[in-house]
């Protein structure tokens, strides 16, 4: 399995521009979380879902963001208008269906807004 | 609501020595899992090792162990024969058991392993 695709790797976005996101989880996996790591708050789970429906969306922090996971093996996680202080990296993991396994994580995507 | 706690921001260890990495957790669960990740500077997220609560024994993968002490709340690292390529942030992670909004992992603030030679 090619595990958890993120892109893209790196993205840099003028300040007010709308930045997107995205995730193919690893087949089979059934829950979907979106992190955001700073140096200054650690690692923030933003959203995740479960069988493709948003479970708890809680961590999302202004209406700017949103996230969709129309099927199985996508979802994306968008920023409109994005900001300077959403400069981060945002991960994207994908766990089966029992918590034994932990999750598997991408490789992330740094955003930096200017 | 579940809390982790790591209190050491940074360790070093000289390579080939042992270091324990320490992590403490709130919860008032009883069946939970238990995690250690690795982010190198690749920023890569790895799996080291897991722990079920429900188990008394002790968690080995190679060269890493865990000390779980389940009423403590404590659950460290022991790396053994340190390499430069341990060098990493190290997470401490729960997860408690169940499905829905029980099964998110959190996540404690991470410490810097700085290995030597």
């Amino acid at each position: 399995d090619a595990g958890v695709i993120q892109s893209p790797r790196h993205e840099v976005t003028e300040m007010g521009q709308e930045v997107t996101l995205r995730c193919k989880p690893i087949s089979g996996h059934n829950s979907l979380f979106w992190y955001r790591q700073t140096m200054m708050r650690g690692l923030e789970l933003l959203i995740y879902f479960n069988n493709n429906v948003p479970i708890d969306d809680s961590g999302m922090p202004e209406d700017r963001f949103s996230a969709k996971m129309p099927n199985a093996s996508f979802s994306t996680l968008k920023i409109q208008p994005s900001e300077p202080r959403d400069s981060a990296v945002y991960f994207c993991a994908s766990s089966p269906g029992t918590e034994y396994y932990g999750y598997t994580f991408g490789s992330g995507t740094r955003l930096t807004v200017v | 609501a579940q809390t982790v706690t790591q209190s050491q921001p940074e360790m070093s260890v000289q390579e080939a020595e042992t270091v324990t990495l320490s992590c403490t957790y709130d919860t008032s669960e009883s069946d939970y899992y238990l995690f250690w990740y690795k982010q190198p500077p690749s920023r890569q997220m790895i799996l080291v090792i897991r722990q079920e609560a429900y188990k008394q024994q002790n968690a080995t993968e190679n060269r890493f162990s865990v000390n779980f002490q389940k009423a403590a709340k404590s659950f460290s690292l022991k790396i053994s024969d340190s390499q430069l390529g341990d060098a990493a942030m190290y997470f401490c992670a729960y997860r408690p058991f169940g499905t829905g909004t029980a099964s998110k992992l959190t996540f404690g603030t991470g410490t810097r392993l700085q290995v030597t030679l």
